[in-house]
């Protein structure tokens, strides 16, 4: 069965703390995905990968950086956490382009 | 600027009647349109698709309309079970780009 994991459910971190949250997929997707999800804007884009060492600005990539040193793994950094980074996020992958996404289970964020 | 919106953010549907969730989008070279359904602390779960060539897809209760002259899609549930109530994500996406944009949710509760 398909399995995207996410390394925390919950994560608790100050003004100012290096963040990474580690997104792990096993069905060889080429393409892997962050979201962050906040009430009333829906899902949107961070960043997206298509291959290994690849990256590309999604429609809010401002304060995060990415890295994809393996194809199975995909990690987003918040280079100087704030509050308003404070939000659910949310990795995806797939298979390739026009195909569905297979989200993992999210990781709520919050930055005090 | 959104490209995929949901304009009713709630909907209260009475179980066994239809429930019919609606989404507008304003790229018209979006080929490719998903419904996503989220649970609380989860994440989002792939639902039903539907391509540009088509203007309808079945899967059981669920069937999603594609009106692309009015750039319109919406997805219908018959009967509408408890089990249903959750925010529905739609998203649509273009060969071009592939990658996936999402409106901003319909929280669907369906009362026995």
């Amino acid at each position: 069965d398909v399995k995207v994991t996410q390394s925390s459910r919950y994560l608790v971190k100050r003004t100012g703390e290096k963040v990474f949250l580690e997104c792990v997929q096993d069905m060889d997707h080429e393409n892997m995905f962050w979201y962050r999800q906040d009430p009333g804007l829906g899902l949107r884009l961070i960043y997206f990968s298509y291959d290994v060492k690849m990256k590309e600005k999604g429609d809010i990539p401002e304060g995060y950086s990415v890295s994809r040193e393996k194809k199975e793994r995909f990690s987003l950094i918040l280079e100087s956490a704030s509050t308003n980074q404070t939000s659910m996020y949310l990795c995806a992958s797939s298979p390739g382009y026009n195909e569905k996404l297979f989200f993992g289970s999210g990781t709520q964020l919050s930055v005090l | 600027d959104q490209q995929v919106k949901q304009n009713s953010p709630s909907l209260s549907v009475q179980e066994g009647r239809i429930s019919i969730l609606n989404c507008d989008y304003t790229n018209s070279m979006f080929d490719y349109f998903l419904w996503y359904k989220k649970y609380p602390a989860e994440g989002p779960t792939f639902l039903i698709s539907i391509s540009s060539i088509k203007d309808k897809n079945e899967d059981g209760r669920f069937t999603v309309f594609l009106n692309k002259s009015a750039k319109h899609l919406s997805l219908h549930i018959v009967p509408s079970q408890p089990g249903d109530s959750a925010v529905y994500f739609c998203a649509a996406s273009s060969g071009a780009g592939g990658k996936l944009i999402f409106g901003q949710g319909t929280e669907l509760s369906v009362k026995p």
